[in-house]
């Protein structure tokens, strides 16, 4: 069965220093892997995802993540945080060979002037 | 091309009611899914529609039931509603050929009182 972790409920920032959202997964079968970002009062927007190929994904505002099989994680990464990106992130994993999403906890980030 | 649209955005119901919610995907998507979001539980798939047809279900009591129309428009109904069906309930849509990317839209929001 397929699950997720995102560790840490909670992760602060100081504006420009590093961002590190942390997620495991465990799948029995080659998992699609997504990060989706949720602003007050919003839906969810996809960040970036990772299919098959290429192991460290880019995806918007700055943001890329890393597959490591080896590892069974997906973290999160941006190398200077902006107050924008103050917001609940979700990390996820499909279903097997099905498309719903199962989701981690998520984290929210607070970025700190 | 628009995105996806959630009806209505906010709504207070009384313990016992019934409430429809529906969700307009994006233009040429067939697969519409629905998810419930709370504090306690998180993020939580209840069911997918493809082509009118349920595809896969979550783990959720029969009071939640879905329905697709041919137009793809999907809409989710709780019956005789609970304190603990307050949630913010997403919908999300894909083309429902594989995993692909979900899109989803900003939730209707759900006060059960």
């Amino acid at each position: 069965a397929q699950s997720v972790t995102q560790l840490g409920s909670h992760v602060s920032v100081s504006e420009g220093a590093l961002v590190l959202l942390r997620c495991n997964y465990s799948s029995s079968v080659p998992p699609y892997l997504f990060w989706y970002v949720q602003y007050p009062n919003q839906g969810l927007q996809l960040l970036l995802k990772y299919t098959t190929g290429a192991t460290l994904v880019k995806g918007i505002n700055g943001f890329e993540a890393e597959f490591k099989k080896s590892e069974t994680s997906f973290h999160l990464t941006k190398p200077s945080a902006h107050m924008s990106d103050a917001a609940e992130y979700f990390c996820a994993v499909t279903r097997g060979s099905q498309g719903n999403l199962i989701f981690g906890k998520g984290t929210k980030l607070s970025v700190k002037p | 091309k628009a995105g996806v649209t959630q009806t209505p955005r906010y709504l207070i119901k009384t313990r016992g009611q019934q409430v429809t919610l529906s969700c307009s995907p994006i233009s040429g998507h067939r697969s519409v899914s629905w998810y419930q979001q709370t504090p306690g539980q998180g993020l939580q798939f209840l069911f997918e529609y493809f082509s009118e047809t349920q595809r896969n279900k979550g783990n959720f009591p029969g009071r939640f039931s879905g329905r697709q129309f041919s137009n793809s428009r999907s809409e989710m109904n709780v019956s005789t509603l609970e304190l603990g069906d307050s949630a913010l309930y997403l919908c999300a849509s894909t083309t429902g050929t594989g995993r692909e990317t979900q899109y989803f839209g900003p939730g209707t929001r759900l006060l059960v009182l």
